[in-house]
C-alpha cells in the first residue's frame, strides 16, 4: 500500500462548525505534515509530525489543531474558520525525512 | 534562507514538442532538489530528484540535472503529451529538518 489517503475529498463547512479532516497512511512513515495550498499557489507548510510529535508548527492560527492519535494517522480538526481559509489541504508522508513525499489527493475546503 | 524561483506559466505546446521548465533555487549547504507533478483534482507526485551537484534524475522520460555552478535544476523532456498537461513544482530540501521549498509552480498545457 503506498497511498495517502484523505477524507473527505470535499467539505463546504460555515464560520461556525467544527469540523475535521482525515489523514491516514500505512506505509510505516513516520513522518506526516499537513499543507495548505491555495488555487495556483505552491503547498505551504503548516505542521510536521515526526514520531507522533509535533515538531513544526508554522505560525499556523489556532483554529487549526493537529492531533497525531497513531503512526497511521493524522487529524486536523477545524474550527471557527474564516472564508480565506478555502483552500485544498494536503496531507503528505515520509519514511522520515522529506526525500520523498507521498501526497494525499487532499481536502478541497470551503468555508461560507 | 532558502527559495526556488521557476519560470511562470502557462507554458503552452504541441503534441511532441520539447519541453523546458527552469528552476533556480538559493540555499545554504548542499540541497537536495526535486521535481514534484500535481495533476488536475490530485495532490502532489514526485517525479524525479538530484542529492547531489551534476547528479540528473530522470523519470517517465523525464528529466533534470542538478547544476550548482548555475544554481539551476531545470526539468526537460524531448516529446510532450498531452497527458503531461499538469503543474511542475520544483522543491528543494536543504537537509536541516522535515521542510520542502516549493517553486511557485509552472502549468504546462499540452494541445494535440
Amino acid at each position: 500500500d503506498t497511498e495517502v489517503t484523505q477524507t473527505p475529498k470535499h467539505l463546504v463547512m460555515g464560520m461556525t462548525n467544527k469540523k475535521s479532516l482525515k489523514c491516514e497512511q500505512h506505509m510505516g512513515h513516520r513522518a506526516m505534515y499537513w499543507y495548505k495550498q491555495k488555487a495556483k499557489k505552491p503547498p505551504e507548510l503548516m505542521f510536521v509530525y515526526s514520531y507522533e510529535k509535533l515538531s513544526i508548527n508554522e505560525s499556523v492560527p489556532s483554529r487549526f489543531s493537529p492531533e497525531c492519535p497513531n503512526s497511521s494517522l493524522l487529524n486536523l480538526h477545524l474550527h471557527a474558520l474564516q472564508p480565506e481559509d478555502s483552500a485544498l489541504y494536503l496531507c503528505a508522508s515520509s519514511l522520515r525525512t522529506p526525500e520523498k513525499l507521498f501526497f494525499g489527493s487532499g481536502t478541497q475546503l470551503s468555508v461560507l | 534562507g532558502n527559495s526556488v524561483t521557476q519560470m511562470e506559466g502557462p507554458v503552452t505546446l504541441s503534441e511532441e514538442a520539447f519541453l523546458t521548465i527552469n528552476c533556480t533555487y538559493t540555499a545554504t549547504g548542499y540541497p537536495s532538489l526535486f521535481w514534484y507533478v500535481q495533476y488536475p483534482g490530485e495532490g502532489l507526485q514526485l517525479l524525479l530528484k538530484a542529492t547531489k551537484a551534476d547528479d540528473k534524475g530522470s523519470n517517465k522520460g523525464f528529466e533534470a540535472t542538478y547544476r550548482k555552478e548555475t544554481t539551476s535544476f531545470h526539468l526537460e523532456k524531448g516529446s510532450v503529451q498531452v497527458s503531461d498537461s499538469a503543474v511542475y513544482f520544483c522543491a528543494l530540501d536543504n537537509n536541516a529538518g522535515n521542510m520542502l521549498t516549493f517553486g511557485g509552480g509552472t502549468r504546462l498545457m499540452v494541445k494535440p
